[in-house]
């Protein structure tokens, strides 16, 4: 069945070191992206791409990087000057529409804690 | 910029009754869709329902339909015969073109926490 694999699905991390969660899809989608979410928040974008070797920021990108070297992946980097990186994160994909229903499809997320 | 509003951190609702989770949009386009998410608790979010700023019926997929008041910019989620296993989060989102090239992304409301009690 097609679909998005995110990996680890809880990872612990000590201050002061990067981490990279792993995002795959199988679904040919054209676009990824990556969401944080924070309790009694909803989602935020973090980064988005829309095609191979290209990616943009969304609206809380400091402290995050990202590359989409192969369309099926698109894994995230915590770096330590992200302040506050304790949170869940959600990978999704779309295909690139422009118009009607672009539904995401979302995988099962990574909950980051740091020590 | 646009902005959704969910004003029911939590509802609790008895099993087989109907419920109504609320929200409110704001935008300035003309052409918008939106997006109901459902998330329980192992973290995965899954699509729902969607409605589209042009469509003149309210969309319905099985027990779920949206409701929706676009002079009121409201799109609330009508659940029918509420089940158990409707016990999650619930997310409204709508979408927003970021890109020349028809690229999305979606904004999200803060959520409404669904109880169903046997």
């Amino acid at each position: 069945d097609g679909g998005i694999t995110q990996s680890p699905k809880y990872l612990f991390r000590k201050e002061g070191q990067n981490v990279t969660l792993s995002c795959e899809q199988n679904l040919n989608h054209d676009a990824m992206y990556w969401y944080r979410q924070d309790p009694g928040q909803g989602l935020r974008l973090i980064y988005y791409s829309q095609i191979v070797n290209d990616f943009q920021k969304g609206d809380i990108a400091e402290g995050y990087s990202v590359s989409r070297e192969k369309k099926e992946s698109f894994p995230l980097t915590v770096t330590s000057a992200q302040k506050n990186p304790t949170a869940f994160y959600l990978c999704a994909s779309s295909i690139t529409s422009g118009t009607g229903a672009n539904v995401l499809t979302f995988g099962a997320g990574s909950r980051l804690t740091v020590l | 910029a646009q902005k959704i509003t969910q004003t029911q951190p939590g509802m609790f609702v008895q099993e087989k009754e109907a419920v109504t989770l609320d929200c409110t949009y704001d935008t300035s386009d003309q052409s918008y869709g939106l997006f109901w998410y459902k998330q329980p608790s192992s973290g995965e979010m899954i699509f729902l329902i969607y409605q589209g700023s042009y469509d003149e019926q309210n969309a319905t997929e099985g027990r779920y339909s949206l409701n929706f008041q676009k002079a009121r910019k409201s799109a609330n989620l009508v659940i029918s015969a509420s089940q158990l296993g409707d016990s999650a989060m619930y997310f409204c989102a709508m979408r927003e073109t970021i890109s020349n090239f028809g690229n999305e992304k979606l904004t999200f409301g803060t959520g409404t926490r669904l109880t169903i009690i046997p």
